[in-house]
């Protein structure tokens, strides 16, 4: 079974500026999830989509975080404008059914604004 | 505040058993308590989920006590491709609302 798949892999950009991730998550799994982790922290989960409707986005910076899942597979979140703590590690990943914490998780993206 | 507490960091030998403590007050009544294992640049890997009492699988066991408010990872005889970070993953129950909680990680070092 293919994983989670995320793109890019890293990203440098300056703050101010904008970023957009996509992740295309496991085939027939409803349930998907943006976390960002800081280098050395635990993920912190930012959105939950069920199929393409949002779940919870209560930790969502939404002043210039954004994140869509149009047709209910593959998803994209976009920062704009960057700010220098925004600077992580952001992963996607996918489950079944929502409340089971059986996530599989993508390899995520390295985003460094300088 | 809602959040869970796991120690920072842990040493070990190989062919040691590596028990992982994660503390959890708030947890919500009916949530799962789910434990992942992460490597460098990787993202989380799923190592086991339980309810309560005791989960065991081909690679670790879960041991939940009557109360739920702790959960303990146990990893029998260690090698060196265990050394990573373990988080502990549960939904907590708190002033905001539901909320579901990775912990700060253990990293785990294993010495030959």
């Amino acid at each position: 079974e293919a994983g989670v798949a995320q793109s890019p892999r890293y990203k440098i950009i300056e703050k101010r500026q904008s970023v957009a991730f996509w992740c295309n998550p496991i085939s027939g799994h409803a349930t998907l999830y943006w976390y960002q982790q800081i280098l050395g922290q635990g993920p912190k989960l930012l959105i939950q989509f069920q199929n393409n409707g949002v779940v919870d986005d209560s930790q969502l910076p939404k002043d210039r975080f954004s994140a869509e899942r149009l047709k209910g597979v593959d998803s994209t979140l976009k920062i704009q404008p960057a700010k220098l703590e925004d600077s992580a590690v952001y992963l996607c990943a996918s489950s079944m059914v929502t409340g089971n914490y059986g996530y599989t998780f993508g390899s995520g993206t390295r985003l460094t604004v300088v | 505040l809602a959040k869970t507490t796991q120690p920072i960091s842990m040493d070990s030998y190989e062919g040691q058993e590596v028990n992982i403590t994660c503390s959890h007050n708030n947890i919500a009544t009916n949530d799962y308590i789910t434990w992942y294992q992460q490597f460098p640049s990787q993202g989380p890997r799923f190592i086991i989920q339980g309810y309560k009492t005791k989960v065991t699988n081909e690679v670790a066991s879960l041991f939940i006590p009557a109360d739920r408010k702790s959960s303990t990872l146990s990893l029998p005889r260690v090698s060196l491709s265990d050394t990573a970070v373990y988080y502990c993953l549960v939904g907590l129950q708190a002033a905001g609302g539901f909320k579901t909680i990775f912990g700060a990680g253990t990293r785990l070092f294993v010495k030959a």
